[in-house]
């Protein structure tokens, strides 16, 4: 199964972006690109998902890189609720149902007021 | 409203106890997943189960059991030969075959700690 790699923590500064990176340099052309993220003592939660172009949603921006070896999850303006856990993994399409799906430690993004 | 349920919410285990920690999803999910996840730390994957009687190891099994009898149920065992079993359990969901691009929806969690 293709692995990803986070920081283990990053800050930034509310109402400012953030940008928060994924490698998955072994990424196959069925894997699609998911994120998650989880606050304190509950579940995680999806924020956006892509395959191959950027995507935006109403919580986040996903931008590919064109060799899919990487991608970044963009919030446009944190906020303190933001402050997370945020996971990226891969799912692969061609497997679906069939997943051992694997989260690693991701992210944990603090926000200063 | 849909999603899963997860309970009890926190839970407490006595030495040589077996318990179980129940998940019910009214999604239609074909898929369900168990993960353990300890302070500090990622989600590793206990059990997942693509459909009804039918489940697979995940990373961590060893000292666990599911079930999968119905499709909207999967309960995790938590049997005595888990030595170290306090952690923060998580149930998830996701359709199946047939669907790409399906998000996965996860419980509240269900706190375990030995007495």
């Amino acid at each position: 199964d293709a692995k990803t790699t986070q920081p283990n923590s990053m800050e930034s500064n509310e109402e400012e972006p953030v940008h928060l990176p994924c490698n998955h340099s072994t990424i196959s052309g069925t894997d699609y690109i998911h994120w998650y993220r989880q606050l304190p003592s509950q579940g995680p939660e999806y924020v956006i998902h892509g395959l191959t172009s950027n995507v935006n949603n109403r919580m986040a921006s996903l931008a590919i890189a064109e060799d899919r070896k990487s991608s970044t999850l963009i919030l446009h303006r944190a906020t303190l609720r933001d402050a997370a856990v945020y996971y990226c993994i891969l799912r692969d399409v061609s497997n679906f149902g069939n997943e051992k799906l694997t989260f690693g430690t991701g992210t944990r993004l603090t926000i200063i007021p | 409203d849909g999603g899963i349920t997860q309970s009890p919410k926190y839970l407490f285990r006595k030495e040589g106890q077996n318990v179980t920690l129940s998940c019910e999803q009214n999604l239609n999910h074909d898929a369900m997943y168990w993960y353990r996840q300890d302070p500090g730390q990622g989600l590793r994957l206990i059990y997942y189960s693509q459909i009804v009687n039918d489940f697979q190891k995940g990373d961590i099994a060893e000292g666990y059991s599911v079930s999968r009898e119905k499709k909207e149920s999967f309960p995790l065992t938590v049997t005595s030969a888990q030595k170290n079993p306090t952690a923060f359990y998580l149930c998830a969901s996701s359709a199946s075959v047939g669907r790409i691009n399906e998000k996965l929806f996860f419980g509240s969690g269900t706190q375990l700690s030995v007495l």
